[in-house]
């Protein structure tokens, strides 16, 4: 069965740094592409970013670019985002997903991230 | 890139069909054929129900099909059973690699 648990999520400043986590198992890890989603009340369901199977290609939609860095390690099938120069507006339900045909085919239960003074 | 446009809300009684539509444009929708919807009940992680427009995954009920004309893809759910009130969302491949998602479509089941 495939797992997926997201951790890392908490209440952080303007401005700050966190770093959500995403254990995996099931499947085999080092074969799939993987990805962060967020969702909030007012915009929907957005992609964040995504990662090839070895670590080589990352891609980020443009709020995040620069400050979001998306990466893997492996040989502990584990997923990371780590999120720089917070912003209120990145508040939001974070999940991560596996990545299989143009579609998000499994999803964890989401972490929740707090942007505020 | 701008979110897929989906009616806020579709409703229907049980045993009935409903479409949910979703509208982008030749850059995405319409451009490739990459559209998945997802359905979500209150408090629960999205879940995949179809790929690549027409595509369900293993077991997902027949009664989900999806199907795509231009810009727009729809999804209809055939024989309405309540288990199937819940959210629903498009998404489809996009530019530069990226993936955007419709707006969200509740369906209440009368």
């Amino acid at each position: 069965e495939v797992q997926l648990v997201e951790s890392g999520g908490g209440l952080v400043q303007p401005g700050g740094s966190l770093r959500l986590s995403c254990a995996a198992s099931g499947f085999t890890f080092d074969t799939y592409w993987l990805t962060w989603l967020r969702q909030t009340p007012g915009k929907g369901l957005e992609w964040v970013a995504n990662i090839n199977a070895h670590g080589s290609a990352k891609h980020y939609v443009n709020s995040v670019e620069g400050r979001f860095t998306i990466s893997r390690d492996n040989a502990k099938t584990s997923l990371y985002l780590q999120m720089d120069s917070l912003r209120p507006e990145d508040t939001a339900v974070y999940y991560c997903a596996t990545h299989y045909n143009w579609a998000f085919d499994y999803w964890g239960q989401g972490t929740l991230v707090i942007v505020s003074s | 890139q701008s979110a897929l446009t989906q009616p806020a809300s579709v409703s229907g009684a049980p045993g009935q069909s409903i479409t949910i539509s979703c509208t982008g444009t030749s850059s995405d929708v319409g451009a490739y054929d990459y559209v998945s919807w997802y359905q979500q009940h209150p408090g629960k992680a999205p879940k995949l129900m179809i790929s690549e427009v027409t595509n369900r995954p293993s077991g997902i009920s027949t009664r989900f099909s999806g199907s795509k004309s231009g810009n727009t893809a729809s999804l209809t759910i055939s024989g309405l059973q309540a288990e199937d009130e819940a959210d629903y969302y498009c998404s489809s491949y996009g530019s530069s690699i990226t993936y955007v998602f419709g707006t969200g479509t509740k369906v209440t089941v009368l």
